[in-house]
This record gives structure tokens, C-alpha cells and sequence, in this order.
């Protein structure tokens, strides 16, 4: 059964840091990994998305990698803004079935 | 980019009480839907897969006769809560994905807040 582990499960930083997302996961054979941000109370975001056969994906200051033999996927955010802070989710889709992890829930200091 | 439209964005409803929620895909065709349930604090948790002109495939521990989804078109799928209780009070998301594009990402609605009273 497919997990997905996102750590840490908070972060704070101040802005203009550099900072990392982790999101691991327990089998290999996915056809996808794709990166979520979440607003309090509102849907989903879509941010990046890497395919099984990638190994990053980038749009502006993020940068999506993935290492499907480690079951590992990291988020680089660059020069961090107060206006990245939010939740953040991974999520793996296995056979079809998308499962998230828990998310990082991210507050950047002005 | 792809929209996905949900509807409505807040319901509150007495207890007892059935509620619909819709999800529409504005500007794609949606072979297939997903819906989800989020609790405070807590990941998604996917509840049903949603399939164009069959039945839902549903999660273990989810309740289809409470959960009814019905997925009349490929550009519309609905999710009603039947006989509602407070302990389903949640925000329930939907995603949909292109169709015939089966490696294609996950575009989501913005999610309704269901409060029971």
C-alpha cells in the first residue's frame, strides 16, 4: 500500500531563504508525482508535476525533483516571499489512485 | 489552464438534511472525477473515483448510500451527502483529469465547506 510522508510537518524561515520540501514515498512504481499548494480554506493548487520518467521539473523559483529508486521527491523554493506561505502537498499516483501526504505547512517571515 | 468549478463553495444544512455538491470542468472533458474529504489539519482523503456514465468506485470505509456520486457527463459529476450528521461536517474537494490523458495532471476545484448543524 502506497504512502506518502511529508516532512518537516511545519517550517518557518525568514524571507529571501532558500528552503526545502520533502515528500517520500513507499512504492516506486508511480506514474506521477505532482506538487500542491493549499490556501487555508480553499482547493488545491497545482504547482509542478513529474512524470515517472523525469527527474525535475521547474517553474520560476520552484524547482520539483524526483528519485523514484530513493521514493523521494523534494520541492526547492527560492528567495522565499511572504506570499509563498501556505500548505503543501505531494502526492503520488499509483495505478490511478492519487494519495497525499500530509502536507508542510509553510509561514515565511517578513 | 484547465478550470474545474465546484458548487457551492459553503453549505450549512440541519441534520437529516441531504446536500449536493457539483463539480464542473469548464473548458476540458473529464473522463474521470475524484472526490475528497479533508478533515481540520489532516490530508486528503480520497473517497470515490468518479467514471463517466458507470457506477463510483468507492474507498474502503466510505459509505456509497450516504455518499451518492453520479457522473451523468463528462463534464459534470456530483457528490450528495444523504441525510447528513454533524460528524460529516468537512471540506470536500473534487479533481478532475483530462480525458484520454490518463498520465495528465489533476486540476481541483476550490473545495466546499459542509457544516451540519
Amino acid at each position: 500500500k502506497q504512502e506518502v510522508t511529508q516532512i518537516p510537518a511545519a517550517l518557518s524561515v525568514p524571507e529571501g531563504e532558500n528552503l526545502v520540501l520533502n515528500c517520500s514515498f513507499t512504492d516506486s512504481a508511480i506514474y506521477n508525482l505532482q506538487w500542491f499548494r493549499q490556501d487555508p480554506g480553499k482547493g488545491l493548487t497545482s504547482l509542478l508535476l513529474i512524470q515517472s520518467s523525469q527527474r525535475e521539473q521547474t517553474s520560476g523559483r520552484l524547482n520539483a525533483s524526483l528519485d523514484k529508486s530513493s521514493g523521494r521527491s523534494t520541492l526547492y523554493i527560492a528567495a522565499s516571499q511572504p506570499g509563498d506561505s501556505a500548505t503543501y502537498l505531494c502526492a503520488a499516483n499509483v495505478d490511478d489512485k492519487i494519495i497525499f501526504g500530509k502536507g508542510t505547512r509553510l509561514h515565511i517571515l517578513p | 489552464g484547465a478550470v474545474v468549478s465546484q458548487h457551492p463553495s459553503r453549505v450549512i444544512c440541519k441534520s437529516g438534511t441531504s446536500v449536493k455538491i457539483e463539480c464542473r470542468s469548464l473548458d476540458f472533458q473529464a473522463t474521470t472525477m475524484f472526490w475528497y474529504r479533508q478533515f481540520p489539519k489532516k490530508s486528503l482523503m480520497l473517497m470515490a473515483t468518479s467514471n463517466e456514465g458507470s457506477k463510483a468506485t468507492y474507498e474502503q470505509g466510505v459509505e456509497k448510500d450516504k455518499f451518492l456520486i453520479n457522473h451523468a457527463s463528462l463534464t459534470l459529476s456530483t457528490l450528495t451527502v444523504t441525510s447528513a450528521h454533524p460528524e460529516d461536517s468537512s471540506f470536500y474537494i473534487c479533481s478532475a483529469r483530462r480525458r484520454t490523458l490518463y498520465n495528465s495532471p489533476l486540476h481541483f476545484g476550490n473545495g466546499t465547506r459542509l457544516t451540519v448543524t
